[in-house]
């Protein structure tokens, strides 16, 4: 069965620090993968896509890695800011179906 | 451009009655289309996806129902409404094929009392 599985399941940092979300997908073949935000009581929102020849990608304070061979993703964000609070969820698109799957979240919370 | 509608915003509802949500994207033809739900504090469950009219794929064993009547119309029904049935719904649409990139409406906040 595809999965998408994401740890931890929730984070508190505090304001400043760094912190690394991990996303591990058995979906296969696979053609790319997301990083959205979500903030609580509203729809995700991507932060970026890696297909299977990028193994980094930047956005900001946001750098997302991706190892195609052992089939992991991970979400760094650095310099923290309250405004990060938020959940963190990987999507992976299915197979053959065209079906999108998605991680359970990482809920993120900064605090000051 | 391609926006997705959903509404209503909120609803509360009481056990037993009937529920009905709709979501309508603009802008793009033949889409993707996913219902999912989210629990307080809990990640996106899929409940339901269509690759087509009349195309609906069920996730989760369920209360609820979901029908595509039009290509951009998708509708989450139930008949009787139980306590459990509350969250946070979410529509979704994502092309067919290539991109992983879901576009989300504003979303639903059901409260079953």
């Amino acid at each position: 069965k595809n999965q998408v599985e994401q740890s931890p399941q929730s984070l508190i940092i505090l304001e400043g620090k760094n912190c690394t979300l991990q996303c591990n997908y058995t979906v296969s073949p696979f053609s790319n993968l997301r990083w959205y935000k979500q903030d609580t009581g509203r729809g995700p929102v991507s932060l970026t896509i890696m297909t299977f020849s990028e193994n980094t990608k930047s956005n900001g304070r946001y750098t997302a890695t991706l190892d195609a061979d052992t089939k992991q993703s991970s979400l760094h964000i650095t310099a923290s800011q309250l405004s990060d609070s938020a959940s963190y969820i990987c999507v992976v698109r299915g197979s053959n179906t065209g079906k999108l799957i998605f991680g359970q979240g990482t809920t993120l919370q900064v605090k000051p | 451009s391609q926006t997705i509608h959903q509404w209503p915003a909120t609803l509360v509802q009481p056990v037993g009655s009937p529920l009905s949500l709709e979501c309508t994207v603009e802008g793009t033809s033949n889409p993707n289309l996913y219902w999912y739900r989210q629990a307080a504090g809990r990640g996106l469950q899929l409940l339901f996806y269509s690759v087509g009219i009349g195309q609906i794929s069920s996730e989760v064993p369920q209360n609820l129902s979901a029908s595509r009547p039009q290509d951009r119309q998708f509708i989450l029904s139930s008949k009787k409404l139980l306590l459990s049935d509350s969250g946070f719904y979410l529509c979704a649409w994502s092309f067919g094929f290539g991109d992983t990139e879901a576009f989300f409406g504003q979303g639903t906040r059901l409260t079953v009392v």
